[in-house]
C-alpha cells in the first residue's frame, strides 16, 4: 500500500530534550515536506527537499533541523524542543512541486511542557 | 500579507445544497492550485487540482481567476459526508502555501 508514515505519533516532552520525528514514504518520491499546522494559521511548511541530499526551508525553519540521506527517509529533529513548537506535524510526498499531489502521514501531535 | 486566504466559514447547509468557497492568494507568481480536504484533524487529502480553464469533478467544480488572484471550489447537491475543512493551497516555485481552510458542515 502507496504510504507515508511518520513516528511517534503522538509525543509529550520537555523543554530542551532532543527530539527527532521521523517520516518514511514508500511511493519513490522526490519532493517530501514538512508541515505543522496550527489553529488559526492553518499548514505552514518547515523544511522540505526536492532530493536525496537537497533541503531547503520553508517559511517557518526556526528551531527545525532536517536530513536526506536516503529518498525514503525525512526526518524532523528538533535540537532543543520549547513550548511554541507545540503542534500537529505532517510530512508529505509528491514526485515534484507543481502540479503534483503531496500525500500526507498521518500526523504527529507533540506538546512540549 | 499571508499568501493564501480564506473564509473560515463556518458554512453550515443542508443536504442537497450548492455551496461556493473562495479562496485568494497574494503572490502573482503561484504556479499552480489546488483544493485539499481535511477531516477533523486528520492528514489532509487532495481533492482536486484547479487548472486555468476550469475543471470538473462528479459535483465539484473548482475555477481560477489569474487576473484576480482567486480559486473557487463549487459543491453541488451536498452529502453528509462532504462535511470537512476544505484548504485551498498554491504552489510557487517549489513551496506549497495553505490557506487556513473553511469548515462545513452538510446538516440532514
Amino acid at each position: 500500500e502507496a504510504q507515508v508514515t511518520q513516528n511517534p505519533r503522538y509525543l509529550i516532552t520537555v523543554t530542551g530534550k532532543k527530539l527527532t520525528v521521523t517520516c518514511s514514504q514508500n511511493m519513490n518520491h522526490e519532493y517530501m515536506s514538512w508541515y505543522r499546522q496550527d489553529p488559526g494559521l492553518g499548514l505552514r511548511q518547515i523544511y522540505y527537499s526536492m532530493n536525496v541530499e537537497v533541503t531547503d526551508k520553508g517559511d517557518v525553519p526556526e528551531g527545525y533541523k532536517v536530513s536526506r540521506k536516503e529518498k525514503r527517509n525525512f526526518p524532523l529533529i528538533l535540537e532543543s524542543p520549547s513550548p511554541n513548537q507545540t503542534s500537529l506535524y505532517f510530512c508529505a510526498s509528491s514526485r515534484g512541486a507543481g502540479y503534483n499531489e503531496q500525500f500526507f502521514g498521518p500526523g504527529t501531535r507533540l506538546t512540549v511542557l | 500579507r499571508k499568501e493564501v486566504e480564506q473564509d473560515p466559514g463556518p458554512f453550515n447547509v443542508p443536504e442537497g445544497a450548492t455551496v461556493a468557497f473562495n479562496c485568494t492568494y497574494s503572490n502573482s507568481a503561484s504556479q499552480s492550485f489546488f483544493w485539499y480536504r481535511q477531516d477533523c484533524r486528520k492528514e489532509p487529502k487532495l481533492l482536486m487540482s484547479v487548472y486555468s480553464s476550469g475543471n470538473e469533478d462528479g459535483r465539484f467544480t473548482a475555477q481560477l481567476n489569474r487576473a484576480s488572484q482567486y480559486i473557487s471550489l463549487l459543491i453541488r447537491d451536498s452529502k453528509l459526508s462532504d462535511s470537512a475543512t476544505y484548504l485551498c493551497v498554491t504552489n510557487t516555485g517549489n513551496q506549497f502555501y495553505f490557506g487556513t481552510g473553511t469548515s462545513l458542515t452538510v446538516i440532514p
